[in-house]
């Protein structure tokens, strides 16, 4: 079974608008976290925001948001004010319980490619 | 404070040939985990090092190796190059423990792109 999954490969939004991307995940742990990170074409991946699985509030940093759902095991990203800059692609992953001796995989996504219309 | 940085950024190869790829962590980081991200896929973990040793490993062949060196820098190294090895290689680093939850995980470098002909 997918660990994260990404349902949209593309995705187009009018800039100044905002735009959710999709992500749900599967883990038995109840011990994780969630990230989500941008990767333009220049291929760095770019930390955007986390989420624990024991936080209480949403997630936000500046124009990003995470809509956090527990129970649907759904971790959604939302744009808010969409800019031309914003288009690339965009990952979820996951973090499990830290492994003992300090393993730390995460696991990603496939990904969405956002793209910004002027 | 500096970032990841990987080295080449570019690269091509024949077949059966042998690699080596770099990889300078983030100031005070002591983790390193290397993933391989083919054409329109997300990134895959092929290991981490921590504190000098292997203590993770992906779905990856043995012909995958690695090595970190004291300053935490790293190193991966393919062997036997195959046409599906092409694709951009990441380098992560991180602080390990609860360290990795408190800096929000990877600082990731920019990648090396690697094509095997």
């Amino acid at each position: 079974a997918q660990k994260i999954t990404q349902t949209q490969p593309g995705m187009f939004v009018q800039e100044k608008e905002a735009v959710t991307l999709d992500c749900t995940y599967d883990t038995s742990d109840p011990s994780y976290g969630l990230f989500w990170y941008k990767q333009p074409s220049s291929g760095e991946m770019i930390f955007l925001i986390y989420q624990g699985s024991y936080d209480q509030q949403n997630a936000t940093e500046g124009r990003y948001s995470l809509n956090f759902q527990k129970a649907r095991k759904s971790a959604n990203l939302v744009i808010s004010a969409s800019q031309l800059g914003d288009s690339a692609m965009y990952f979820c992953a996951m973090r499990e319980g830290l492994k003992a001796g300090g393993y730390q995989k995460v696991t990603f996504g496939t990904g969405t490619k956002l793209q910004v219309i002027p | 404070e500096t970032g990841v940085t990987q080295s080449p950024t570019h690269l091509i190869k024949t077949r059966g040939q042998q690699v080596t790829l770099r990889c300078s962590s983030q100031s005070g980081h002591n983790t390193v985990s290397w993933y391989q991200q083919a054409l329109g896929q997300g990134p895959q973990f092929i290991f981490q090092y921590y504190r000098e040793e292997e203590n993770g490993r992906g779905n990856f062949p043995p012909r995958f190796s690695g090595l970190q060196f004291p300053n935490y820098s790293s190193e991966l190294n393919v062997n036997a190059l195959e046409l599906d090895d092409s694709a951009l290689y990441l380098c992560a680093s991180s602080l390990g423990g609860q360290g990795f939850i408190r800096t929000y995980g990877y600082t990731f470098g920019s990648g090396t792109r690697l094509t095997v002909v």
